[in-house]
């Protein structure tokens, strides 16, 4: 089966400072992978997904995620961090059993200090 | 236009109750999901609805668990003789299509609590 590794469950970032999220993924076969964002008391939102189309893959809300064969990850980031960007963070991969079902990682929850 | 509903938003419940949980997908979604959220486990995989039918039920923990959808629509989770360990959110989601890579939308989920 895929699966994600999320390392850090809590990161604080500054406001203006760059977010960095980590994933890596265990895969035997080409991943499609996906970030999602969960606000507090609401379900997941997509925020970018790759799809073997392009490394680098832009979301919503400035946020991007380069896929790296080599390093077998999918890390986000984010130039500049905002105050609504405090969430938690998912990475996801299908899992290949042909019907998309996802394997998520543990998450990250994001505080954004002013 | 209306996303993914799900019903109630918060149950309480004693131990050894039966509990049914409801999800109204996207019009039009052919292919539904059903993940539970928990502070041990993180986001499991329970279900996989194509239409009506369940073609793959393999993350249903126990047989204490079922699920159905009819009319291609709504789907029901049913949690039977409830534990403290069935404690979690309970989130749906749906999509176009079951291929991989099409995108799931969330609905708020169910918070569960076993007393």
């Amino acid at each position: 089966a895929q699966s994600v590794t999320q390392l850090g469950s809590h990161v604080s970032v500054s406001e203006g400072a760059l977010v960095l999220l980590r994933c890596n993924y265990s895969s035997s076969v080409p991943p499609y992978l996906f970030w999602y964002v969960q606000y507090p008391n609401q379900g997941l939102q997509l925020l970018l997904k790759y799809t073997s189309a392009a490394t680098l893959v832009k979301g919503i809300n400035g946020f991007e995620a380069e896929f790296k064969k080599s390093e077998t990850s999918f890390h986000l980031t984010k130039p500049s961090a905002h105050m609504s960007d405090a969430a938690e963070y998912f990475c996801a991969v299908s899992d290949w059993y042909g019907n998309n079902r996802l394997a998520f990682g543990k998450g990250n929850q994001v505080v954004v200090i002013p | 236009g209306a996303g993914v509903s799900q019903s109630p938003s918060n149950k309480v419940t004693e131990k050894g109750k039966d509990v049914e949980l409801r999800c109204d997908p996207i019009s039009g979604h052919t292919a539904l999901y059903w993940y539970r959220q928990s502070l041990g486990q993180g986001l499991e995989f329970l279900i996989y609805f194509q239409g009506n039918s369940a073609p793959d039920k393999s993350g249903l923990p126990s047989d204490r668990f079922s699920a159905e959808r009819t009319g291609g629509s709504v789907s029901t989770l049913t949690i039977q003789r409830t534990q403290q360990e069935d404690s979690a959110v309970y989130l749906c989601a749906s999509s176009v299509s079951g291929r991989d890579s099409t995108e799931q939308f969330f609905g708020p989920g169910t918070r569960l609590t076993v007393l």
